[in-house]
């Protein structure tokens, strides 16, 4: 059975800091790996997919990384900003595109 | 509107009382789940659908039942609401595209069972 842990699981930053968040998985068979933004009473917006081919993806600020040997993905944000304020998971597909979540960061980027 | 449209989105119940809630795709995606989100455990499967007709259990589905006789809908119904019921239902659907696996959610239905 798929597990995925996040760490940590809260984050408090000044703004203008570069920042990593790290997700864990247990079993490296994955399609691709999926990291989610969730702001408060909100649902999901994805923002990064990366594929199990690849090693790296961005989007603007964002740059996510997967190592699927070790089991590992990190998202890493540039020059936070009190808008990236919100909760991160990191979400990963099985079988019958169950899909496996994090149970988040939670990020405060204080102004 | 394209996308996943969950219905209601907050809903005050009483213990006892049958609920369902609602959950209607736009892209004809095979694939639909339904989680609930709570804090400390984070987002967990209740049920998921692989294509009209087909359902399956997910990791907490006692006390819940699915339909999908269509293809754009997959509604959730808790049968007898129960105070431990009190969650965040988050309802989405997933398409395999050149080798990517790709959630899209619903905004939620908050659900107070009193």
């Amino acid at each position: 059975k798929q597990e995925v842990t996040q760490i940590p699981a809260a984050l408090s930053v000044p703004e203008g800091e570069n920042l990593v968040l790290n997700c864990s998985f247990t079993d490296s068979a994955i399609y691709n790996l999926q990291w989610f933004r969730q702001d408060p009473g909100k649902g999901l917006t994805s923002l990064l997919l990366i594929q199990s081919s690849q090693r790296e993806q961005t989007s603007g600020r964002l740059n996510a990384s997967l190592d699927k040997s070790s089991g590992r993905s990190t998202l890493y944000i540039a020059a936070s900003q009190p808008g990236d304020s919100a909760t991160y998971l990191c979400a990963v597909p099985g079988g019958y595109q169950k899909v496996t979540f994090g149970i988040g960061t939670k990020l405060q980027v204080i102004p | 509107d394209a996308g996943i449209t969950q219905s209601p989105r907050y809903k005050i119940t009483e213990t006892g009382r049958q609920v369902t809630l609602m959950c209607h795709q736009t892209w004809s995606h095979s694939y639909m789940f339904w989680y609930r989100q709570d804090l400390g455990h984070g987002l967990r499967l209740i049920y998921y659908s692989a294509a009209a007709d087909i359902t399956d259990k997910g990791e907490v589905p006692d006390g819940y039942v699915v339909s999908r006789s269509k293809t754009e809908n997959f509604p959730l119904t808790l049968e007898s609401a129960t105070r431990s019921q009190t969650s965040v239902y988050f309802c989405a659907s997933s398409e395999v595209a050149e080798g990517k696996n790709i959630q899209y959610f619903g905004a939620g239905t908050r659900l107070s069972v009193l």
